[in-house]
């Protein structure tokens, strides 16, 4: 069983496109996350949500805006997609325990090409 | 904010050798993250570090943090093609792990 999962795998769209990425993870967490890996294979964290509430958002552009509609999804919407976008978008999932450090397991990335 | 830097940034290692992969952190660490990444695969989590001087080992993978808690190292013993990947070290924040900020990567490649 995955846990935690994204849809697409792959997505090639066109400039000023609107598109969204899934995410789901049957782990029980209770923390969800989005990063993004640019070309040079750099990993950097975008937003994380704990129990569908924003808590992080780490200085990324109005034209991304993620979506929890329960803790076990987190959407990201992108609208008017430019080819800085091109990169590869990984999901993770973490419980959250007071003063305690939790991994953070990741889904297998979605790669948007922006043409 | 936190900078982690990889050394080196790639490797070619002949199978058999062993290798080892450095994470040096421009500040405390107060949690660690070692991850392999494979094409087309998301992160597969190998260990976690939170104690100054602390080891741990999986299979033929060895990671330690240093006692002044700024840097880590990974030591593959023995390499195998299945050791092949990209490798991430992630740092937590003092107060949590809601934000990790990931190190600059290591490709390794082995060679028969």
């Amino acid at each position: 069983d995955t846990a935690v999962s994204q849809t697409p795998k792959y997505l090639v769209t066109q400039m000023g496109n609107d598109k969204s990425i899934k995410c789901e993870q049957n782990l029980g967490h209770d923390t969800m996350y989005w990063y993004k890996q640019d070309s040079k294979k750099f990993l950097k964290i975008m937003f994380s949500y704990n129990n569908k509430e924003l808590i992080i958002n780490e200085t990324v552009p109005n034209r991304f805006s993620p979506k929890s509609p329960d803790k076990a999804h987190l959407n990201l919407h992108i609208n008017s997609l430019e080819l800085g976008d091109s990169a590869v978008y990984f999901c993770a999932s973490s419980q959250r325990w007071a003063g305690k450090k939790e991994t953070q397991y990741f889904g297998p990335g979605t790669r948007l090409l922006v043409l | 904010s936190q900078e982690l830097e990889q050394s080196p940034q790639s490797l070619i290692v002949q199978e058999g050798k062993n290798l080892t992969i450095n994470c040096t952190s421009s500040k405390t660490l107060y949690g660690l993250y070692w991850y392999k990444q494979k094409y087309g695969e998301g992160l597969i989590f190998l260990m976690m570090l939170q104690k100054g001087g602390e080891e741990k080992s999986h299979e033929k993978i060895t990671a330690k943090l240093d006692e002044k808690k700024q840097q880590s190292s990974l030591h593959i013993t023995a390499s195998q093609p299945s050791h092949a990947g990209i490798y991430l070290c992630g740092a937590a924040s003092n107060f949590g792990n809601e934000k990790l900020t990931f190190g600059t990567g290591t490709r390794l490649t082995i060679i028969p």
